[in-house]
């Protein structure tokens, strides 16, 4: 059975530190995905990446498919980064029903 | 560009009420799904479907019908609610059929709670 478990759960900092967000899965996969969610409010996918890394704007997206592991790094984070990130990967067979095993998610705030 | 609508944004209903969550996309995307959000865990699918006419089971399905008489519209009927349905449900659509292979489109999501 997949897992795909985020690291770390709770993340709290300052504006302007640097933020890495963890995930990692156990089956091989064709796509992951990054998606964030503001408090009280919808989803947007952030990222869908198969290979290397991904950049938009000061949001960076790696992943390792050997190692079975992807990373979104913040750079210069600000208060309006604060929400919760969600890692879900697209495995080459078992996984959901629509193709996708979600994480919990990783909550953060940015303090000013 | 509206992208997808979800509506009612909050809606309470007691044990036993049914009602249908509306979701509407104007992107023409093939593949819609609807989600339910619980507090410390995933994301967890309900049903979802690859296009008119076709619809399919996911990970949670009981107590909850879909259809999807055209490309836009995807509604979500609680047939007969019980607290267990209080969520945050989510209506996704993506651009492929292949399910997982394009980036997710979500509504606002809507609140339900069930008394």
């Amino acid at each position: 059975k997949n897992e795909v478990e985020q690291s770390p759960q709770n993340l709290t900092a300052q504006e302007g530190e640097f933020i890495t967000i963890n995930c990692s899965y156990s089956v091989g996969i064709s796509a992951l995905h990054w998606l964030q969610q503001h408090p009280g409010g919808g989803i947007v996918s952030l990222f869908m990446l198969s290979s290397g890394k991904k950049k938009h704007g000061r949001l960076i997206a790696t992943i390792n498919i050997q190692e079975k592991h992807s990373s979104l790094h913040i750079t210069a984070s600000h208060p309006r980064d604060s929400a919760v990130y969600i890692c879900a990967v697209r495995p080459y067979s078992g996984g959901g029903a629509d193709g996708l095993t979600f994480g919990k998610g990783t909550h953060l705030i940015i303090q000013p | 560009n509206a992208g997808v609508t979800q509506t009612p944004k909050f809606q309470v209903l007691k044990t036993g009420q049914s009602m249908t969550l509306q979701c509407a996309q104007d992107m023409n995307h093939e593949y819609m799904s609807w989600y339910r959000q619980d507090p410390g865990m995933g994301l967890r699918l309900i049903h979802y479907s690859v296009g008119a006419g076709i619809t399919d089971q996911g990970e949670v399905p009981n107590g909850y019908n879909v259809s999807r008489s055209t490309t836009e519209d995807f509604p979500l009927r609680l047939l007969s609610a019980a607290p267990s349905q209080t969520s945050v449900y989510f209506c996704a659509s993506s651009y492929s059929r292949d399910r997982g292979a394009s980036p997710l489109h979500f509504g606002n999501g809507t609140r339900l709670t069930v008394t």
